[in-house]
């Protein structure tokens, strides 16, 4: 069955630096991959995705993700980090043989002014 | 375009009581899901549909927990008789269609304390 690993709980990062949130995965086929942000007391909401084609994916609020198969990895990036960034991110993974979307356990972004 | 609507939004009942989650998805989406998300942890599919049929409940306790789909459109989540480790926030998506690739957009979630 598919899995996603985000190894950071936590990751802290001064206002207007570049912060990179973590996430590995395990697919038996191709695999689909997703970053959602959860504020508090809301819902998930959708950042971006990679389905296929190019590796850098870009997405909501100027996040943008990397895709590298050989590492099995879909980082989450974003150039200049605002203290409104500060939130829960969570990695999801699907694959083509698996209905299941299965997300990882999240990591709290904090930006620090 | 409104978004997945929830209701409660919170809810606290004692154990071994009943409780219903209520879900209306974005208007035109297929499929339906829901997750139970516990504190601490990433949201865990509990059963999805498109549009009125069930897709896949396999993750869900269906001694306890029950969810329909009346006409394809809203629904409810059912948990009899609930236990301290139903504690969770539930939270309910949908997608256009029913294709792995496709997006799913949330609602802000039921928040259920057992006590």
């Amino acid at each position: 069955a598919q899995s996603v690993a985000q190894p950071e709980d936590q990751v802290n990062v001064a206002e207007g630096n570049p912060l990179t949130v973590k996430c590995t995965y395990s697919v038996s086929g191709n695999p689909y991959l997703f970053w959602y942000v959860q504020y508090p007391n809301r819902g998930l909401q959708f950042l971006l995705k990679y389905i296929t084609g190019d590796n850098l994916v870009k997405g909501s609020y100027g996040f943008e993700a990397e895709f590298n198969k050989s590492q099995t990895s879909f980082h989450l990036k974003k150039p200049s980090a605002l203290v409104s960034d500060s939130a829960l991110y969570f990695c999801a993974v699907r694959d083509g043989n698996n209905n299941d979307m299965r997300f990882g356990a999240g990591t709290r972004l904090t930006v620090k002014p | 375009e409104a978004g997945v609507a929830q209701s409660p939004r919170y809810k606290i009942i004692e154990k071994r009581q009943s409780v219903a989650f209520w879900c209306n998805p974005i208007s035109g989406h297929a499929t339906l899901y829901w997750y139970q998300q516990i504190l601490g942890q990433g949201p865990k599919l509990l059963i999805q549909f498109q549009n009125n049929g069930v897709v896949d409940d396999s993750q869900l306790p269906k001694d306890r927990f029950s969810a329909e789909r009346l006409k394809g459109v809203d629904s409810t989540l059912k948990i009899q008789p609930a236990k301290l480790e139903d504690s969770a926030v539930y939270l309910c998506a949908s997608s256009l269609e029913v294709t792995i690739t496709d997006t799913q957009y949330f609602g802000p979630g039921t928040r259920l304390t057992v006590l």
